[in-house]
This record gives structure tokens, sequence and C-alpha cells, in this order.
């Protein structure tokens, strides 16, 4: 079945103390992207990849890092978690190339992280 | 990419047709329509896409104006399980950035 998986699903931390989301697609999709949602702002990208070993910002990338080492794989780091980065977290993929942007982005289930 | 605005809630009877307004009068000729809708805080799903002619798939038709300013997404026979938050996207065609830019979307609540 071709889906997006996240782990873990819920995370309760305390500020400071360095995570990890994970992502993982297995559909051969170039590009991956992390987005987090938060109540009256909608879905804010927060650092995208188009390929294994480039990643670039979306629009709120401070206090994120992301890394790009295999094609299935877009973790999401969070060095020194703070109360601000409370949200529920998204990943998606697509494919590229010739089916450009008329693929559409397959979302994982979600990861609501709460930081106290 | 062109801005949207859509109605923030609508309720809808079990089994009847749900039409889901969306207006982009800014579109440009080279952005596509997207639909995609969230249920309860799951991940956006996909529903349909189009340029200038109507698109219909197993989930729902997609109906753009001549004009292009606006569209509509019909879901023909709505179901409770089609209760969800749906979300009108433009964006422009061959870009080098696929982030969807989600708005407030439409909250649809399907009523039995």
């Amino acid at each position: 079945e071709a889906q997006v998986t996240q782990n873990p699903r819920y995370l309760i931390t305390v500020t400071g103390k360095k995570l990890t989301v994970t992502c993982s697609q297995n559909m051969n999709h170039e590009y991956m992207s992390w987005y987090r949602q938060d109540p009256g702002l909608g879905l804010r990208q927060i650092y995208y990849s188009m390929n294994v070993e480039v990643t670039d910002k979306g629009d709120v990338p401070e206090g994120y890092k992301v890394s790009r080492k295999e094609k299935r794989n877009f973790p999401l780091i969070l060095e020194s978690p703070s109360p601000n980065q409370t949200s529920l977290y998204f990943c998606a993929s697509s494919s590229l190339g010739w089916k450009g942007p008329y693929n559409e982005q397959f979302f994982g289930p979600g990861t609501r992280l709460t930081v106290l | 990419d062109a801005k949207t605005t859509q109605p923030t809630s609508m309720d809808c009877a079990e089994g009847r047709a749900a039409n889901l307004p969306c207006n982009h009068s800014t579109i440009s000729g080279n952005e596509y329509v997207y639909w995609y809708r969230q249920i309860h805080s799951q991940g956006p799903q996909y529903i349909i896409h189009g340029l200038k002619n109507n698109e219909t798939n197993e989930m729902a038709s997609l109906i753009i104006t001549e004009d292009r300013k606006s569209s509509t997404l019909i879901l023909p026979h709505a179901t409770l399980r089609d209760t969800a938050v749906y979300y009108c996207i433009v964006r422009v065609l061959s870009s080098n950035d696929y982030k969807l830019s989600f708005g407030a979307g439409t909250t649809v609540t399907v009523r039995a």
C-alpha cells in the first residue's frame, strides 16, 4: 500500500530536549516536505526536499533541521524544542519530473507534538 | 500563487450533492486549481485538480467557470464520512516549489 508514515504519532517532551520525528514514504517520490498546522494559521511549510541531499527552507524553518540522506526518508529534527513548537506536524511526498505539479501530494497521518 | 476565497462552513444532507464554491479571481493562465480535504486532524487528502476543463474522478467533480475566476467542487452523494475541511488551492504550473498553500478552507458537515 502506498503510504507516508510518521513516527511518533504523539510526543510530549520538555524544552531543550532534542527530538527527531521520522518520515518515510514507499512510493519512490523525489519530493518530500514538512508542514506544521496550528489553529487559525492553517498549514505552513517548514522545509522541503526535491531529492536526496537537496533541501530548502519553507515559510517557517526557524528552530528546525532536516536531512535527506535516502530517498525514502526525511526526518525532522528539533535540536532544542521550545513551547512555540507545540503543533501538529505533517510530512508529505510527491513525484516530480514529467508528472510535475500535476501530481497529488500524499500526506502522512500527522505527529502531535507538545513541548512543555 | 493566486489567493482563494471559500465560505467558512456549510452543511449538507447525507445522500445529497454538496457544492463547494471557491473564488480565485486573480488566477493566472498557468495556475491549476487543486482541492484537498482534511478529516479531523488527519493528513490532508488530494481530491481533484483542473486547469480550465471540468474534471471528474471517483471522488468528486470540479467545475471551473469559463473565465477561471471561480470553481465548484461537487461531491455527488455526500456521506457522513465526507465531513471534513475542504481546501481550494491555486498553484502555478512548472514551479520548482511544490509547496501547497492551505487557507482556512470550508468546514463541511454532512448531516444524517
